[in-house]
């Protein structure tokens, strides 16, 4: 599976949308990007996935580049709760499992 | 809602002792994966389990084993601990084409 890259850490004004960049330049045709947030002392939680439509539910948005190589998960009003390690990774949706590499991710930190 | 349930949320070891994680999910899920965390070091992938008693390695199998003897369970065995294995244990499965659901982790100290 591809490997992302994404910045450290981010800030946020609390009620503003939050942008959170990923870099998937190797990305293969057959794989999806995949979202997901760690709170503090959980386990990490699904937020979206996409293989090159942008998507949306509940909880954000996903905006994939045409050419694949990048996407954006959108927080459209972020709170203090969306305070959070995000993780970007890619991956193949196949019978067996996968490794998956989470990176570093990025802590987005939401400010009142 | 899928579960996945590690069986304890903190575990205090002594060297040398052998420890067993236990994972459990309520989703009839094929695939479980056992993941540590480290600050600085991100999630890394020790062992995965794609169907009952079969396992694959990850990127860093070494000092642990694992155990799939039945669908729901995934276990994942220290034979002998050691202090460089204090971490966050986290557990995880999926079906196909579904995003992975992880447990809220286990986190082992090795005194």
């Amino acid at each position: 599976d591809a490997k992302t890259t994404q910045p450290p850490s981010m800030d946020c004004a609390e009620g503003r949308a939050a942008n959170l960049p990923c870099n998937h330049s190797t990305i293969s045709g057959n794989e999806y990007v995949y979202w997901y947030r760690q709170i503090h002392s959980q386990g990490p939680q699904y937020i979206i996935h996409g293989l090159k439509n942008n998507e949306t539910n509940e909880m954000a948005s996903l905006i994939i580049t045409e050419d694949r190589k990048s996407s954006t998960l959108i927080l459209p009003h972020a709170t203090l709760r969306d305070t959070a390690v995000y993780y970007c990774i890619v991956r193949v949706a196949r019978t067996n499992a996968g490794k998956s590499t989470f990176g570093d991710g990025t802590t987005l930190t939401v400010k009142p | 809602d899928v579960k996945v349930t590690q069986s304890s949320r903190y575990l205090v070891k002594r060297t040398g002792e052998k420890v067993f994680l236990e994972c459990v999910q309520d989703m009839d899920h094929e695939n479980m994966f056992w993941y540590r965390q480290d600050p600085g070091l991100g999630l890394r992938l020790i062992y995965f389990s794609y169907d009952v008693k079969m396992k694959e390695k990850g990127d860093i199998p070494e000092g642990y084993s694992v155990s799939r003897e039945k669908k729901e369970r995934f276990s994942l065995i220290l034979e002998s601990a050691s202090t460089n294995q204090t971490s966050m244990y986290l557990c995880a499965s999926e079906a196909y084409h579904s995003p992975l659901h992880f447990g809220n982790g286990t986190r082992l100290t090795v005194t």
